[in-house]
């Protein structure tokens, strides 16, 4: 069983166009991330959600807006796409603050 | 707020030969530390942590890291390069009662048969 997984693995669009991407963990874990990685590899947070609760919203443009259904799920969806959204966006969980985080295998978005 | 600072975007060893991959952070609390590997078109994987218990770390295929609180540094060591350890490598922290773990830049190892 894949304890955090992401749908789709790649995702290919044009500019202006909506897309949304899935995150599932079946790990039991309270607390819920989106993280972007560039194309030089830096990984940077998004969002955080703790127990369907937004807990960390660094600055992102409004266009992306996560939902978290429940606990297990945390979706992000992007409006009006532009190229700059390109990367792979990574969903990750954990429990509770020190512990380490489980990451999905990434969703490749390519805006063209 | 923590930060971490790996020094070595590329690292390059020959096949047995040691791996010393470095991270220094900067934290105002005590730190959790981490370092996790990513494959080629991968997620990332926790190689090791580092959560105040004993300093040196070991972790999964080989791996493991000393905690040095005098000189802000927690290094990922290996003692013989295999060719399947080539990979991106990422040191994170996180304060503690802080829930974002941050990221280094990264070290891309590459073996050299």
């Amino acid at each position: 069983d894949t304890a955090v997984s992401q749908t789709p693995k790649y995702l290919v669009t044009q500019m202006g166009n909506d897309k949304s991407i899935k995150c599932e963990q079946n790990l039991g874990h309270d607390t819920m991330y989106w993280y972007k990685q560039d194309s030089k590899k830096f990984l940077k947070i998004m969002f955080s959600y703790n127990n369907k609760e937004l807990i960390i919203n660094e600055t992102v443009p409004n266009r992306f807006s996560p939902k978290s259904p429940d606990k297990a799920h945390l979706n992000l969806h992007i409006n009006s796409l532009e190229l700059g959204d390109s990367a792979v966006y990574f969903c990750a969980s954990s429990r509770p603050r020190g512990d380490e985080a489980f990451f999905g295998q990434g969703t490749r978005l390519t805006v063209v | 707020a923590q930060s971490v600072t790996q020094l070595g975007s590329h690292v390059s060893v020959s096949e047995g030969a040691l791996v010393l991959l470095r991270c220094n952070y900067s934290s105002s609390v005590p730190p959790y530390l981490f370092w996790y590997v990513q494959y080629p078109n991968q997620g990332l994987q926790l190689l090791l942590k580092y959560t105040s218990a004993a300093t040196l770390v070991k972790g999964i295929n080989g791996f493991e890291a000393e905690f040095k609180k005098s000189e802000t540094s927690f290094h990922l060591t290996k003692p013989s390069a295999h060719m399947s350890d080539a990979a991106e490598y990422f040191c994170a922290v996180r304060g503690l009662g802080n829930e974002k773990l941050t990221f280094g830049t990264g070290t891309r190892l590459t073996i050299i048969p």
